[in-house]
């Protein structure tokens, strides 16, 4: 089963725009990851914000966590041609809650039009 | 190349056959995991590894499949009596056990069964 859930599940912007995918997760967590996937390839690791953390940033990459809600965003800026992708989050679940694998959801597809 | 390792990256095999894929760690790496994806969705969760111990597996594991992490280096993930509904991408990833820190992802195995 998964345990997150993006949305949208497809976003087509301009280049430049900024881009911003939600996900939202059921069971109490360590931790949350974006993870990067070009078409036909491994997944990439982009960012991980833990439970106690409500925002963090990496480059035009930012991340917030609203463990209240068991959501969490991820904001692209100043989108390029190379960021399309498809985008996932990843959840770490407590220990204690179940086995603390590492559990994805279903996925943005980003396109950025040149 | 010290990343995660996949061996075979593409394998066609018939329905019925048997088939066994490898996935090399990252050295220091003592968790290990296996995915499944198929196009358009998120990886799903199969099982995974704490050194040698098999922690976790997932309900999507059949009796037909088996893996194994003998010496807690390499993993091998083996697919008896192969189905049609096997063929997709499988996904070797490893992390650091301590802080639950990200996974980095192997390029996968493209599974089709005809």
């Amino acid at each position: 089963s998964q345990q997150g859930e993006e949305d949208p599940q497809a976003l087509s912007i301009q280049e430049g725009e900024n881009a911003t995918m939600n996900c939202s997760y059921k069971t109490s967590i360590n931790n949350l990851q974006w993870y990067r996937q070009n078409s036909g390839r491994g997944l990439v690791h982009l960012i991980l914000i833990r439970s106690n953390e409500r925002e963090k940033h990496s480059g035009r990459l930012r991340v917030t966590l609203d463990t209240s809600k068991k959501s969490s965003s991820l904001l692209i800026t100043a989108s390029r041609a190379a960021d399309t992708a498809s985008y996932f989050c990843a959840t770490v679940r407590l220990a204690g809650g179940g086995a603390d694998g590492l559990t994805f959801g279903k996925g943005t597809h980003l396109i950025i039009q040149p | 190349d010290t990343g995660v390792s996949q061996d075979p990256r593409h394998k066609i095999t018939k329905r019925g056959q048997n088939v066994t894929f490898r996935c090399d760690p990252i050295s220091e790496h003592n968790r290990l995991y296996w995915y499944r994806q198929t196009l358009g969705q998120g990886p799903e969760f199969l099982t995974y590894f704490q050194n040698e111990a098999q922690l976790e597996k997932s309900r999507l594991l059949s009796d037909r499949f088996s893996a194994e992490r003998p010496k807690g280096s390499f993993s091998t993930l083996e697919i008896q009596r192969t189905e049609q509904g096997d063929s997709a991408m499988y996904l070797c990833a490893s992390s650091l056990e301590q802080g639950f820190t990200e996974a980095f992802f192997g390029q996968g195995t493209r599974l089709t069964v005809v």
